[in-house]
């Protein structure tokens, strides 16, 4: 099982800072890797697939990176409704696995 | 648009099997992967297994000894039943849509079932 690993657990930022999201994977799952936020009570929104690809609709301001074991998720500047969780996602092996999630809080 | 619509019992006892249905109103049932996912209460996601049009199936190891999906194609419906529940088994399960070799758009509300005696 590949496990993905994601930091910090908690991000304490202001609105219109950047923040930058880690996931590292315990082997290698190439590009296969996608990003979604999820809001309380709410199903997880699909932001980033395959590393770096938005997803349909999703705004400019989120942006994926990295390949092999280490992925970042960038959001340039932070609007009110950004403030939830995120969590990453393999697709490479299964069992499909997601990571613990990072949670964006206000400062 | 899809929809995925989901039913099934949300209270049992400890022992008991869970039983969840979703069926998929609006796309097409083949060419795509039908998952179950779980959510404990304040904590990350698991992903439980998932079936294909074909009747192709991939289970968690983790619950691969309790866990059975099923499909009904020609509803357009599919199953999860997870046996020998324990408190620990409480979350919100998800059914999810992904095409082959993509991630999950398409989720239902998700359903909290609880365990309890």
């Amino acid at each position: 099982e590949i496990v993905l690993t994601q930091s910090p657990a908690t991000l304490s930022l202001s609105p219109g800072e950047r923040a930058t999201l880690s996931c590292r994977a315990s082997q290698s799952v190439s590009s296969s890797l996608a990003w979604y936020q999820q809001k309380p009570g709410q199903a997880p929104r699909l932001l980033i697939y395959d590393a770096s690809n938005r997803a349909t609709g999703i705004p400019a301001r989120f942006s994926g990176s990295g390949s092999g074991t280490d992925f970042t998720l960038t959001i340039s500047s932070l609007d009110p409704e950004d403030f939830t969780v995120y969590y990453c996602q393999q697709r490479s092996n299964w069992p499909l696995t997601f990571g613990g999630g990072t949670k964006v809080e206000i400062k | 648009q899809v929809q995925i619509q989901q039913w099934g019992a949300r209270l049992l006892k400890p022992s008991e099997t869970l039983s969840l249905t979703c069926a998929v109103y609006g796309g097409s049932f083949n060419g795509y992967y039908w998952s179950w996912i779980r959510q404990p209460p304040g904590k990350g996601l698991e992903w439980i297994g998932e079936i294909n049009h074909t009747g192709s199936i991939n289970y968690n190891p983790s619950l691969k000894s309790r866990v059975t999906i099923s499909e009904d194609t020609s509803k357009n419906q599919f199953s999860l039943k997870l046996s020998s529940m324990t408190a620990a088994d409480t979350a919100v399960y998800y059914c999810a849509r992904r095409p082959r070799n993509s991630y999950f758009v398409y989720w239902d509300q998700g359903t909290l079932v609880t365990v309890s005696s």
